[in-house]
């Protein structure tokens, strides 16, 4: 079975600061895929970055990087230079199998502090 | 831009109601989806559809349904609207082809269900 884990509920960053969200993984597919979406008070889900099990690279969008590390099932978001607009919940996901539906963790609340 | 819409923002319903949730997406994509959110628990998946007049179960399928009639649009549908279905719900789309970062879901803005 597949899962995903985030342990932190909440983070606080000066703004400015990088910040590090913590995102774990189990699944036994070998090929899969890992998202981060970012879902401001206003509800809508907005997508970030995605990391693929292959890709030989870490995944990279402007602010957002992702930390991947195959061995220990992990791909943390890492923001940097965070914003005031950061303030949000964010979610990763994990995609596999024959459907390839995404599984979400619990999310991490992020607020800049100013 | 992907765009789905979600034909309302906030509802409130009584305990026994039958309640349509509807969602609609503009850009042909095949796969449709629909999650519920609650605190501390994040999205689950409810229905997913890969194609008009599929429709599969997911991980919290029980006291719902769906209805996929035209590729464009996916229905939630609650028998029997009980208190615990209080929710969030969300609706996605995506390509097909399975996942990837090319084909990541694109989100409605939810609708906030508040059931009496």
């Amino acid at each position: 079975a597949q899962k995903i884990t985030q342990t932190q509920p909440g983070m606080f960053v000066q703004e400015k600061e990088a910040v590090t969200l913590d995102c774990t993984y189990d699944t036994s597919d070998p090929s899969y895929g890992l998202f981060w979406y970012k879902q401001p008070s206003s509800g809508e889900m907005i997508f970030l970055i995605y990391q693929g099990s292959y890709d030989q690279q870490n995944a990279t969008e402007g602010r957002y990087s992702l930390n991947f590390q195959k061995a220990r099932k992990s791909a943390n978001l890492v923001i940097s230079a965070s914003q005031l607009g950061d303030s949000a919940m964010y979610f990763c996901a994990l995609a596999g199998g024959s459907q390839g539906n995404l599984i979400f963790g619990k999310g991490t609340k992020l607020s800049v502090k100013p | 831009d992907v765009k789905v819409t979600q034909s309302s923002r906030y509802l409130v319903k009584r305990t026994g109601e039958k309640v349509f949730l509807e969602c609609v997406q503009d850009m042909d994509h095949e796969n449709m989806f629909w999650y519920r959110q609650d605190p501390g628990l994040g999205l689950r998946l409810i229905y997913f559809s890969y194609d008009v007049k599929m429709k599969e179960k997911g991980d919290i399928p029980e006291g719902y349904s769906v209805s996929r009639e035209k590729k464009e649009r996916f229905s939630l549908i609650l028998e029997s609207a009980s208190t615990n279905q209080t929710s969030m719900y969300l609706c996605a789309s995506r390509l097909a082809g399975g996942w990837g970062g090319n084909s990541p879901l694109h989100f409605g803005n939810g609708t906030r269900l508040t059931v009496t």
